[in-house]
């Protein structure tokens, strides 16, 4: 069975620039996860999807942070514009349902220059 | 809102010999599940340990087990006969029964295994 893909693993880009992740989850999973892990810290939920409805996004900073699961199945998130503050790794994770076990991407650094 | 909290930034073990990592959390719930996680360097992170709080047994998983205090809101990671495989960044999560089950997670304890 094929993991979490996410796409692209590492990313440098410019303050005020835009950029966007993509992330596949695992085959039939309804509830999708997306998380900043700043370095030296534990992921913080940014945003939960269920099937392509979103359940919980109050940790989301919506002036530049944006998400959304095509068909809930993918899902891309996007920064626009990026600060300093972004450099992070965001990981996607996927279950079957909001109580099954989660299973982590391999992430996506992000370094704002 | 939930915290999750682990104390210890990092730990050290000597290989074959046992180690305890700790992590309390604070909740209003009655509720909800705790996790493990391992996240070695550069590689993803996976599931360790899950244990319900409306089970009073502890869970087990080989080498790994928990001890789960409700009362106390502790719930700490046992690691028996360490490996060098075992080093990592651990983390305790917490999730909400509630909520969707949101998840919030520990700042993490770096575990380094000792030859």
């Amino acid at each position: 069975e094929a993991g979490v893909a996410q796409s692209p693993r590492y990313k440098i880009i410019e303050k005020r620039q835009s950029v966007a992740f993509w992330c596949n989850p695992i085959s039939g999973h309804a509830t999708l996860y997306w998380y900043q892990q700043i370095l030296g810290q534990g992921p913080k939920l940014l945003i939960q999807f269920q099937n392509n409805g979103v359940v919980d996004d109050s940790q989301l900073p919506k002036d530049r942070f944006s998400a959304e699961r095509l068909k809930g199945v993918d899902s891309t998130l996007k920064i626009q514009p990026a600060k300093l503050e972004d450099s992070a790794v965001y990981l996607c994770a996927s279950s079957a349902g909001w109580a099954d076990t989660q299973y982590f991407g391999p992430g996506t650094r992000l370094t704002v220059l | 809102a939930q915290t999750v909290t682990q104390s210890q930034p990092e730990m050290s073990v000597q290989e074959a010999e046992t180690v305890t990592l700790s992590c309390t959390y604070d909740t209003s719930e009655s509720d909800y599940y705790l996790f493990w996680y391992k996240q070695p360097p550069s590689r993803q992170m996976i599931l360790v340990i899950r244990q319900e709080a409306y089970k009073q047994q502890n869970a087990t998983e080989n080498r790994f087990s928990v001890n789960f205090q409700k009362a106390a809101k502790s719930f700490s990671l046992k690691i028996s006969d360490s490996q060098l495989g075992d080093a990592a960044m651990y983390f305790c999560a917490y999730r909400s029964a509630l909520n969707a089950g949101k998840s919030t997670f520990g700042d993490g304890t770096t575990l380094t295994v000792k030859p």
